[in-house]
């Protein structure tokens, strides 16, 4: 079956350093790839999507491009802030349409000021 | 325009009872779907509603059962509590324009003791 697989956290990182959370998944066809954001005590927001190969998602100063060669699909900040610490988490949604979506353990981020 | 909402935000309940979670569909959204997050982990899909029918249906036990109603809202219902069912409830929505984008509610903590 489909699954996600990402880098374990905590991730302690101090303000504007550079972000990268790895992410790879396995899924059959073309699944459409997600990361969601989950700040404390507040529900999933999604970050940002990709639906095709080779697509760059982007919001926020946060991009993660679809790689199907690498079947991964890693997010990236160039300069985080204090207010990005939260947890994220890499899903999929596979490619029969009904949305579905299947989720990688989350990451957890803490930027220090 | 309210957002998904769920009902009731926190619940206790005993081991062997029984429990309805509630949701409410973002407007313009017809399919619901719900997902169980134990701590520190990532989302699991339960199942998912379009149509007042269940369309999909993730890896849990009948004891998980649910409904949909004609105005979309919907109902998680779980029997036979056990303890491992305590965890955080999501209930998602989407619309049939944007079936990639599925919108979460702050979901339901429920603790069996």
């Amino acid at each position: 079956g489909d699954s996600v697989t990402q880098m374990e956290g905590p991730v302690t990182l101090s303000e504007e350093a550079f972000l990268t959370i790895n992410c790879t998944y396995t899924a059959t066809g073309y699944p459409s790839l997600f990361w969601y954001v989950q700040y404390p005590g507040e529900g999933l927001q999604l970050l940002l999507k990709a639906t095709k190969a080779d697509d760059k998602g982007s919001n926020k100063g946060f991009e993660a491009t679809y790689r199907k060669e690498t079947t991964s699909f890693h997010l990236e900040k160039g300069s985080v802030q204090v207010s990005d610490s939260a947890v994220y988490f890499c899903a999929l949604s596979d490619s029969g349409g009904y949305q579905k979506v299947t989720f990688g353990t989350g990451t957890k981020l803490q930027v220090i000021p | 325009d309210a957002g998904v909402t769920q009902s009731p935000t926190h619940l206790i309940k005993t081991r062997g009872q029984q429990v309805t979670l509630r949701c409410s569909p973002k407007s313009g959204h017809d399919t619901v779907s719900w997902y169980q997050q134990a701590l520190g982990q990532g989302p699991q899909f339960i199942f998912q509603y379009y149509e007042e029918e269940e369309r999909q249906r993730g890896n849990f036990p009948d004891r998980f059962s649910g409904h949909q109603f004609p105005n979309y809202s919907s109902e998680l219902n779980v029997n036979a509590l056990l303890l491992g069912d305590s965890a955080l409830y999501l209930c998602a929505s989407s619309r049939p324009s944007s079936r990639l984008r599925a919108f979460f509610g702050q979901g339901t903590r429920l603790t069996v003791v």
